[in-house]
């Protein structure tokens, strides 16, 4: 089997800070994908990447950007961090061929003061 | 739109049964998965279904009606350990490779 390991576990920025989130996979997968969780809303899509070299905008990128920077592994940015912010960003990755399984990885939780 | 709905809480009996609901709207159905999330923990992987009708996997089943945008994920034998927040997440052909998530429903197993 594969892990998902992301990078840090917990994070704390200061308001209007850039903050990067680090995520490794090693199942090979092609398409890697950054959640944002908060309470009570579920799992919303922030950027995928189909595969290397590739770069997609879910729901919720505004305020993000992400960078792919080769098969195993994906980065998101927080490009200015708000205050009082806090969430669980869920790395995740997939087959591209045989995609119906999505795996996380076990999560960044962010908190801006 | 498009929008997947779960209710936020559910509470059982050990031993007996829960039923978690889903419904979606979409423009293009293309599969429906369910996922466990522990608290403090990431989301695994249940099971897929994108044909309609009861697929049976033991301890959870899954069904689908597509004609009524509604699934449901139905634990037997409940046992304590199965308190966790369950997730639906549809794939259509807008969203292509990336499947859209529900809020979750929490379920409390209680003796």
């Amino acid at each position: 089997g594969g892990i998902i390991t992301q990078t840090p576990k917990f994070l704390i920025g200061q308001e209007g800070q850039k903050l990067t989130l680090k995520c490794q996979q090693n199942f090979n997968h092609d398409t890697m994908y950054w959640y944002r969780q908060d309470s009570g809303k579920g799992l919303r899509l922030i950027y995928y990447s189909i595969t290397e070299n590739d770069l997609q905008k879910g729901d919720l990128s505004e305020g993000y950007d992400a960078s792919r920077e080769k098969k195993s592994s994906f980065s998101l940015t927080v490009t200015s961090a708000q205050k009082n912010e806090m969430a669980v960003f869920l790395c995740a990755s997939s087959s591209l061929i045989a995609n119906t399984e999505v795996f996380f990885g076990k999560g960044t939780r962010l908190t801006v003061v | 739109g498009q929008g997947v709905e779960q209710p936020a809480k559910l509470m059982s009996v050990e031993g007996t049964f829960a039923r978690v609901n889903c419904t979606y709207s979409t423009s293009g159905f293309n599969g429906l998965s369910w996922y466990q999330q522990r608290e403090g923990q990431a989301p695994v992987f249940l099971s897929y279904v994108v044909l309609d009708g009861l697929k049976d996997s033991g301890h959870f089943s899954t069904f689908l009606s597509r004609s009524n945008g509604y699934s449901y994920l139905l634990l037997t034998e409940l046992q304590i350990k199965d308190s966790a927040s369950y997730l639906c997440a549809v794939r259509d052909r807008n969203s292509g490779t990336y499947q859209r998530f529900g809020t979750g429903t929490k379920l409390q197993v209680v003796p």
